[in-house]
């Protein structure tokens, strides 16, 4: 219940593609969805995030898309660019959590120059 | 948003010693500390959550007596790790929340490397 799912484990994209990254989960109760950039040797920084009463959110070229009925979100990178080669991970939260965040186990993607 | 740093960035220890992480917030007033473990290639995990001047609350499976959290400041976390093991050879980052719900902000990670 308190799992979040991933997917792809890795994605390669061409530079100027779209890059498309999907998470699923399965505690109703989870109402804050954030998404998050990883460099190799770094920690997390945060890219967007959602809440469950919005179906889309665009931050630049960042768009999540927000499915409540089948519990699903997804990061959306439009114009990928290599500088954008990094690990994503979705994470869910609780309220009466808080900060405590549930992570996926991470996309690495690869833009091809 | 807040910035974060953790000392050492890299540590190398012998088996059996102990060692200590520490993670700084600089500029925010952190009332809630997050300590995670990420092995390689794989997601964070969270290991203990601290609040200022309070015992720290362990995830199930981490040795509390193992894994020494100290939350002594709104600006100050230590992570010691016990008596440790090549198993224990990790990336350990920390983060930090305020009394904003959902706020929290990543420290650099530190990697240990226990032989």
């Amino acid at each position: 219940q308190q799992q979040v799912k991933q997917s792809p484990q890795s994605l390669i994209v061409q530079k100027g593609g779209i890059s498309i990254i999907n998470c699923a989960y399965e505690n109703t109760a989870f109402d804050y969805f954030p998404w998050y950039q990883q460099f190799p040797g770094k920690g997390p920084a945060l890219l967007i995030a959602i809440r469950p009463d919005v179906s889309e959110k665009k931050e630049g070229r960042f768009t999540i898309s927000f499915n409540k009925s089948a519990k699903q979100f997804s990061l959306h990178i439009m114009d990928s660019q290599p500088g954008d080669s990094a690990t994503y991970f979705c994470a869910a939260s609780l309220t009466n959590y808080g900060q405590n965040f549930v992570f996926g186990p991470g996309t690495r993607l690869s833009v091809l120059p | 948003g807040a910035v974060v740093s953790q000392h050492p960035s890299w540590v190398i220890c012998k088996s059996g010693t102990s060692v200590k992480i520490e993670c700084r917030s600089l500029d925010f007033q952190a009332t809630t500390m997050f300590w995670y473990r990420q092995f390689p290639k794989q997601s964070l995990m969270l290991m203990a959550t601290s609040n200022e001047g309070s015992k720290a609350t362990y995830e199930q499976g981490v040795e509390k007596d193992k894994f020494l959290i100290n939350h002594a400041s709104l600006t100050l976390s230590t992570l010691t790790v016990t008596s440790a093991h090549p198993e224990d050879s990790s990336f350990y980052i920390c983060s930090v929340g305020g009394t904003v719900p959902y706020e929290q902000y990543f420290g650099p990670g530190t990697r240990l490397t226990v032989t």
